[in-house]
């Protein structure tokens, strides 16, 4: 089966800069991967998809980018802000199986 | 359409208690997942259905653990004898899509509902 790693650690930033969290993978290469950010007493929210055939994704603040070669995306959340500050969880699927794999996430903290 | 719907948002409960949770999913989503998560992980797959039908079960879902979707609509995701190790969040999702197998363009975005809480003491 997949195993997906985030960074358990805690990420800490400052208001204004750029987070970028880290999304590994191992065995099979999804078909596209999904980043979802979730509060707590919440459920996740999702927030970006990424196919395997491409590189990069943006919305708005944020941008995703896939590398297939690595097995690895990036999260990132440009000009971050304390309202930023969040678990941000990274989920594949894979061609032919109808569930999803999620990673465990990373705790991100926007200091004002 | 206010989302998906899960309740209770909260239950405690005694061991060897059974408890039953629901989830209503956005009306017009084919498909509806259950997932479970504890303190500091992500969710884990439990189950899920296309429709009415059951069509996969992870491992982790114990004879004691029984879902249902009777009409292809709401779902119930029901423990029974609880145990102290079934405390967690249990989590519903929906998504659209239009083949049982496979992955279509444009779907497969899972929209959660707010969860249960479940504490078994």
């Amino acid at each position: 089966s997949q195993k997906i790693e985030q960074n358990s650690e805690a990420l800490n930033i400052q208001e204004g800069k750029t987070a970028t969290l880290t999304c590994n993978y191992t065995n099979y290469s999804p078909a596209y991967l999904q980043w979802y950010r979730q509060d707590p007493g919440r459920g996740p929210v999702f927030l970006l998809l990424i196919r395997e055939n491409e590189k990069e994704k943006r919305k708005e603040r944020l941008k995703v980018t896939f590398d297939t070669t690595l097995k690895q995306s990036l999260f990132h959340i440009t000009a971050s802000q304390p309202a930023d500050s969040a678990t941000y969880l990274c989920a594949l699927r894979q061609y032919n199986f109808n569930k999803f794999y999620f990673g465990s996430g990373t705790k991100l903290n926007v200091k004002p | 359409d206010t989302g998906v719907s899960q309740d209770p948002r909260h239950k405690i409960t005694k061991r060897g208690q059974n408890v039953t949770f629901r989830c209503d999913p956005i009306s017009e989503h084919n498909r509806l997942y259950w997932y479970r998560q504890t303190l500091g992980q992500g969710p884990e797959f439990l189950t899920y259905f296309q429709n009415e039908a059951q069509l996969e079960k992870s491992r982790l879902l114990s004879d004691r653990f029984s879902a249902e979707r009777p009409k292809g609509s709401f779902s119930t995701l029901e423990i029974q004898r609880t145990e102290q190790g079934d405390s967690a969040m249990y989590l519903c999702a929906s998504s659209l899509e239009g083949t049982r197998t496979g992955i279509l363009s444009g779907a497969n975005v899972l929209t959660f509902g707010a969860g249960s809480r479940l504490t078994v003491l």
